[in-house]
């Protein structure tokens, strides 16, 4: 079946710790994107990326770091840096283009302790 | 800046009635699309209904539809004979034009339907 997964659905991380979430697609699309999710919020967009190599700064990018080494793949990282990590987290992907719709992975939940 | 706001925190249904949520947006731009995307409990972002706004024919798509009036930047989604498995959370999400397809979304509004 084609799709998004991310993984893992539940994480939790300690202060000062880096921690990475994983987003893959099937769908052979060439956009991907992460957003963040805060309760009585929508969505938010960190990062995304509408080619392999190269990738753009959202809106919320500060404390956050991404890769895009292939079109599968684009893995999220929360830093250090981030003051306030505790959220959910959706990755999305779409086709390239000006009529693209996104599709949405099932989510991370990022607790920190 | 584009923003998108949903005025109704909560909407509440009754089984097989119809209910309609409120979205409106902010944009200079003149081609753009407009989603309505569900949430469910399991938080998976659902794509509901889309609409291009240089469409003037409202979008539908089985029980859901939309009235989209471009002037006054309005983008209301009806769901009709609502179902249990409606209850959700409801995004209003505005794409920019261009290529970059970055999503901007109003606060949501969230659907219980009653029996």
């Amino acid at each position: 079946d084609g799709g998004i997964t991310q993984s893992p659905k539940y994480l939790f991380r300690k202060e000062g710790q880096n921690v990475t979430l994983s987003c893959e697609q099937n769908l052979n699309h060439d956009a991907m994107y992460w957003y963040r999710q805060d309760p009585g919020q929508g969505l938010r967009l960190i990062y995304y990326s509408q080619i392999v190599n190269d990738f753009q700064k959202g809106d919320i990018a500060e404390g956050y770091s991404v890769s895009r080494e292939k079109k599968e793949s684009f893995p999220l990282t929360v830093t250090s840096a981030q003051k306030n990590p505790t959220a959910f987290y959706l990755c999305a992907s779409s086709i390239y283009g000006s009529a693209d719709t996104q599709y949405f992975g099932p989510g991370t939940r990022l607790t920190v302790l | 800046a584009q923003t998108v706001t949903q005025s109704q925190p909560e909407m509440s249904v009754q089984e097989a009635e119809t209910v309609t949520l409120s979205c409106t947006y902010d944009t200079s731009e003149s081609d753009y699309y407009l989603f309505w995307y569900k949430q469910p409990p399991s938080r998976q972002m659902i794509l509901v209904i889309r609409q291009e706004a240089y469409k003037q024919q409202n979008a539908t798509e089985n029980r859901f539809s939309v009235n989209f009036q471009k002037a006054a930047k309005s983008f209301s989604l009806k769901i009709s004979d609502s179902q249990l498995g409606d209850a959700a959370m409801y995004f209003c999400a505005y794409r920019w034009p261009g290529t970059a397809s970055k999503l901007t979304f109003g606060t949501g509004t969230r659907l219980q339907v009653t029996l």
